[in-house]
């Protein structure tokens, strides 16, 4: 069964502070994973893509990593900023097409002073 | 660009009421597709569009949906009923690699 499952559900940090978000995915063939940031009352806005071949992408602060032989991903996010409280969500596709993605259900991340 | 918009932001529809909900992209992107958000769940997808003129043919019973032109792809409840209550989200992408998809901002309905 092709499934995405995504850890912690939340997590709480201060701002300054690293932390590391994980993604566990069992879809097969793989084609791609994203990692997408969505906050509150707003759409998902894509952060990064990765495919079988790349096992690091960073954007800015953010940085994805890939492991494709133990279906593992993680999002890292180097010194966090009140503006990264969000919920990121990773998304693994199977194949090009849109009814090939399967989505986690995402970690929310809050971000205090 | 405006990228993909959504409208309405909110609505409150009372069981068996229909309504439609608004999307369009301004990228001139072939794939269009609907998903719905709850609490605690991924996001699921409800209908796509791989061009105009097309939509995918397994329809959820409670929708319908048309794709008329590149650019809108409404979705349209036609009795609405409580278990539709949700947020929809509406996204796009190009056929052309790597299909990164392009969200709207949702649209969150209330069925009473």
């Amino acid at each position: 069964k092709n499934q995405v499952e995504q850890s912690p559900q939340s997590l709480i940090i201060l701002e300054g502070k690293n932390c590391t978000l994980q993604c566990n995915y069992t879809v097969s063939p793989f084609s791609n994973l994203r990692w997408y940031k969505q906050d509150t009352g707003r759409g998902p806005v894509s952060l990064t893509i990765m495919t079988f071949s790349e096992n690091t992408k960073s954007n800015g602060r953010y940085t994805a990593t890939l492991d494709a032989d133990t279906k593992q991903s993680s999002l890292h996010i180097t010194a966090s900023q009140l503006s990264d409280s969000a919920s990121y969500i990773c998304v693994v596709s199977s194949q090009t097409g849109a009814n090939n993605l399967f989505f986690g259900t995402g970690t929310r991340l809050t971000v205090i002073p | 660009n405006a990228g993909v918009t959504q409208t309405p932001k909110f609505h409150i529809l009372k069981t068996g009421q229909s309504m439609t909900l608004q999307c369009a992209q301004d990228m001139n992107h072939g794939y269009m597709s609907w998903y719905r958000q709850d609490p605690g769940m991924g996001l699921r997808l409800i209908y796509y569009s791989a061009a105009a003129g097309t939509t995918d043919k397994e329809v959820p019973n409670g929708y319908n949906v048309s794709r008329l032109n590149t650019e809108d792809f409404p979705l349209r409840l036609v009795s609405a009923a409580p278990s539709q209550t949700s947020v929809y989200l509406c996204a796009s992408f190009n056929r052309i690699g790597p299909y990164e998809q392009y969200f709207g901002p949702g649209t969150r309905l209330t069925v009473t």
